[in-house]
């Protein structure tokens, strides 16, 4: 079974501040990762996926993420932060078994943004 | 539309109450999610659509719990005799296949009382 663990539930981040937030999932082969964020009230929006291929994705916004296959993780970054940055960020992963891709979600990290 | 609507965006329902969720998803995307999300988690899955065929409603907490897609576009998901632990935000998602990002309606907020 897949798993995902987010350690952080809450990261405060002065505004222009780098940012990393943890993801460690669990899957027995390689796994498909996604960064989800959710403002107040909205649905999620999808800030970058890896497939396969390079390690380092671009996102929007200026996001991007590094997939560690000896970490078992798929760390979120931004080198300086905006106060518009401030929500809830999730990890996901999809795992392919027996043709059923079911995503297991995060419990999410909150971000604060101080000015 | 361009993207995923779910209607009621918020719904209040007394115990006991049968509750019917709309999904609309982007027109063309084969795959369609439902998930609920308690306050402070992530998302859970609940059950999948491919076009019209659920092919996975493991997620589903009880059989109180029922969703369909009829002809492979828009969703309903229904809950029967509501339970005050069926209060959650319920998220729809779509996506051109079930492997792809998925794009997200806003959820529907249900509160049983």
């Amino acid at each position: 079974a897949q798993s995902v663990t987010q350690p952080d539930i809450h990261i405060t981040v002065s505004e222009g501040a780098s940012l990393e937030l943890r993801c460690n999932y669990s899957y027995g082969a390689t796994p498909y990762l996604f960064w989800y964020v959710q403002s107040p009230g909205q649905g999620l929006q999808l800030l970058l996926k890896y497939f396969s291929g390079d390690t380092l994705v671009q996102g929007i916004k200026g996001f991007e993420a590094e997939f560690k296959r000896s970490q078992s993780s798929f760390n979120l970054r931004k080198p300086s932060v905006h106060w518009s940055d401030a929500a809830e960020y999730f990890c996901a992963v999809v795992g392919a078994s027996g043709g059923s891709y079911i995503p297991t979600f995060g419990r999410g990290t909150s971000l604060i943004v101080h000015p | 539309g361009a993207g995923v609507s779910q209607s009621p965006r918020y719904k209040v329902a007394k115990r006991g109450q049968d509750v019917a969720l709309r999904c609309d998803p982007i027109s063309g995307h084969v795959s369609l999610f439902w998930y609920q999300q308690a306050l402070g988690q992530g998302p859970e899955f609940l059950t999948y659509f491919q076009n019209e065929a659920q092919l996975d409603k493991s997620g589903l907490p009880s059989d109180r719990f029922f969703a369909e897609r009829p002809e492979g576009s828009v969703s309903t998901l229904k809950i029967q005799r509501t339970q005050q632990e069926d209060s959650a935000v319920y998220l729809c998602a779509s996506s051109w296949t079930a492997a792809d990002e998925q794009y997200f309606g806003p959820g529907t907020r249900l509160t049983v009382t």
